[in-house]
């Protein structure tokens, strides 16, 4: 059964740092992952969707990698800002034609002005 | 484009009671995914429909639990009667079956459900 962890659970980091979100997944078997942000009492909204085959996407000031192999996945934020205080999380679909997503508890963020 | 639109936002019921959980999915898309979210599991698929049918129901915790889909434009998770560790947040989300986008599944709000 696949297993997705997120670490850290939770971080805090003064406004402009860059910082790196880490997740790692038990099945390398996986059609892709995504990262996704949630805030509170909202639902959630996809950052990037990185297919099995590729390494990297990036969005903005995101940059997510993937190393299928090894089983991990890292969501880079640049220049970080009050408004990314959020939690993220990563989720990954496996292969072989199911269609939900596992999904990691994610990493609680606050970006302190 | 509305999103996915779920009702009620929230839902505060008696153990026993029956609970109804309503979901609009995105015009077009053909996948409606039921998630719950809870702090001790996290996110967890429930249920997932293609086309109106459903694909994968091994989520589901137990016969308590059903869900249908009627048409493309509406589906609903029941819960018959329910419990207090039934009470999370449940998500609705959708995606469409072709092209590029097909792996993007966009949530709705989701229903904060709490059984007293």
């Amino acid at each position: 059964k696949q297993e997705v962890t997120q670490i850290p659970a939770a971080l805090s980091v003064p406004e402009g740092e860059n910082l790196v979100l880490n997740c790692s997944f038990t099945d390398s078997a996986i059609y892709n992952l995504q990262w996704f942000r949630q805030d509170p009492g909202k639902g959630l909204t996809s950052l990037l969707l990185i297919q099995s085959s590729q390494r990297e996407q990036t969005s903005g000031r995101l940059n997510a990698s993937l190393d299928k192999s090894s089983g991990r996945s890292t969501l880079y934020i640049a220049a970080s800002q009050p408004g990314d205080s959020a939690t993220y999380l990563c989720a990954v679909r496996p292969w072989g034609g199911a269609d939900g997503l596992t999904f990691g508890k994610g990493t609680h963020l606050i970006i302190q002005p | 484009d509305a999103g996915v639109i779920q009702s009620p936002r929230h839902e505060v019921t008696e153990m026993g009671q029956e609970v109804t959980l309503r979901c609009k999915p995105i015009s077009g898309h053909d996948y409606l995914f039921w998630y719950r979210q809870t702090m001790m599991r996290g996110l967890e698929l429930l249920i997932y429909f293609n086309n109106n049918v459903p694909i994968d129901d091994s989520g589901m915790p137990e016969d308590r639990f059903s869900a249908k889909m009627p048409n493309a434009s509406f589906s609903t998770l029941k819960i018959q009667p329910s419990e207090p560790r039934d009470s999370a947040v449940y998500f609705c989300a959708s995606s469409s079956g072709t092209g590029s986008r097909r792996d993007t599944q966009y949530f709705g709000p989701g229903t904060r459900l709490t059984v007293l």
